[in-house]
């Protein structure tokens, strides 16, 4: 049973238009979350990240949002660029030295010019 | 500056041979770890070290070995490869407790015929 889950397995939005990529969890001892982006044939890159202890951390264009409560966590893209067409991924860990992630199967995210 | 260098970036093997996926960074990164990345599972870890001469299982370790004799390299062995094992393989590496972003490798697609 998959702990992270991403239920939309893909997402077109808008060029100039907000994505939204969505991220629930099961493990309510998880207690740091990362994005993650992949373009094809390449490794995944570190986006942005969140602890638990905050429910919003901003980096640019991304904007993570976290509801521990719901156990769910977004990535707002504002505004989208046809250059963030990619996979997202979710990760979590409750691993104090931040080893053990466990990522969700990712989101394929168009941006139509 | 080279980052994380996998080799090679692609295999076939047939069943019950065995190779070493290299994996290596120029980032004094404490931390290093391999992952399997397959349709529809996002990423699983396999094995991660967090330090010279310590490793430990991920979450989907059988058939897999690893080594870390140096803090640079920390090679995977496929000790009789099996379909199942027909994966592309990342490699990533972070400092270490503070920063969780990791920094990946451009991968190994390896297929077992």
């Amino acid at each position: 049973d998959q702990q992270v889950k991403q239920n939309s397995p893909s997402l077109s939005v808008q060029e100039g238009r907000i994505s939204i990529l969505n991220c629930d969890y099961t493990n309510s001892m998880f207690d740091y979350f990362l994005w993650y982006k992949k373009y094809p044939a390449e490794g995944p890159t570190f986006l942005i990240s969140i602890s638990s202890i905050k429910d919003k951390n901003e980096d640019g264009r991304f904007t993570v949002f976290l509801n521990k409560s719901a156990k769910h966590l977004s990535l707002h893209i504002v505004p989208s660029q046809p250059g963030d067409s990619a996979v997202y991924f979710c990760a979590a860990t409750e691993d104090n030295y931040g080893q053990n992630f466990v990522f969700g199967p990712g989101t394929r995210l168009s941006v139509l010019p | 500056n080279a980052g994380v260098t996998q080799t090679p970036k692609f295999q076939v093997l047939k069943t019950g041979q065995s190779m070493t996926l290299q994996c290596a960074q120029d980032m004094n990164h404490e931390y290093m770890s391999w992952y399997r990345q397959d349709p529809g599972m996002g990423l699983r870890l396999i094995h991660y070290s967090v330090g010279a001469g310590i490793t430990d299982q991920g979450e989907v370790p059988n058939g897999y070995n690893v080594s870390r004799s140096t803090t640079e390299d920390f090679p995977l062995r496929l000790l009789s490869a099996a379909p199942s094992q027909t994966s592309v393989y990342f490699c990533a590496s972070s400092p270490g407790t503070g920063n969780y972003g990791y920094t990946f490798g451009s991968g190994t697609r390896l297929t077992v015929v």
